[in-house]
């Protein structure tokens, strides 16, 4: 069945350092790719997807490409701020099954220290 | 984007009772999935709805300890039966929208359960 595999954290950086969040997935189609993030407090956001090969998700500062041959979807940050802290969770929805629910990956926690 | 509310926002509950959880959403929605996160976790799918049949659970999961409904297309309901501590969760509601390919989520309901 499909899987997510994220970096393990929990994940301390200093203000402006560059962030790497790596996640691998296996599925028997062809899958959309998200991350997701949680801040402390509050429900699931969409951070940023992507729904086919080489596609790049982009969103406040966030990036990550989708990688077919490594069948990865690593989130990149050039410079975190402290606002970063949450936990990030990457996820795929499979296109070939008919509910296309999500599947996600255990979740990176990322503090982001003044 | 969808809007999407869940009441309650939180609550405590003694053992033995139940809970509903509602969730709306400001659009029609073709499926309707409901998620469990148990603290420090990622999330589980408890099961998917459609609109006027009866839920598909996922395994470890039965109906007649999380029933759900889903009247409309619009609305639906959760109910954590015959609560133990181990139920003690943020469950949340995520719709699929018609016409887009994203997963949105509700703000959650945090369970505690005494």
């Amino acid at each position: 069945g499909d899987s997510v595999t994220q970096m393990e954290g929990p994940v301390t950086l200093s203000e402006e350092a560059f962030l790497t969040i790596n996640c691998t997935y296996t599925a028997t189609g062809y899958p959309s790719l998200f991350w997701y993030v949680q801040y402390p407090g509050e429900g699931l956001q969409l951070l940023l997807k992507a729904t086919k090969a080489d596609d790049k998700g982009s969103n406040k500062g966030f990036e990550a490409t989708y990688r077919k041959e490594t069948t990865s979807f690593h989130l990149e940050k050039g410079s975190v701020q402290v606002s970063d802290s949450a936990v990030y969770f990457c996820a795929l929805s499979d296109r070939g099954g008919s509910a296309r629910q999500l599947t996600f990956g255990s979740g990176t926690q990322l503090t982001v220290l003044p | 984007s969808a809007v999407i509310s869940q009441k309650p926002s939180r609550d405590i509950c003694q053992r033995g009772t139940s809970l509903t959880i509602q969730c709306q959403v400001d659009s029609q929605v073709t499926m309707m999935f409901w998620y469990r996160q148990q603290p420090g976790q990622s999330l589980t799918l408890i099961a998917t709805a459609n609109q006027g049949s009866e839920a598909t659970y996922e395994s470890g999961f039965v109906i007649d300890k999380f029933p759900i409904s889903r009247p409309n297309l619009t609305f639906s309901t959760l109910t954590v039966s015959n609560m133990s501590p181990e139920d003690s969760s943020i469950y949340l509601c995520s719709p699929r929208v018609a016409c887009t390919d994203t997963q949105y989520f509700g703000p959650g309901t945090r369970l505690t359960v005494l």
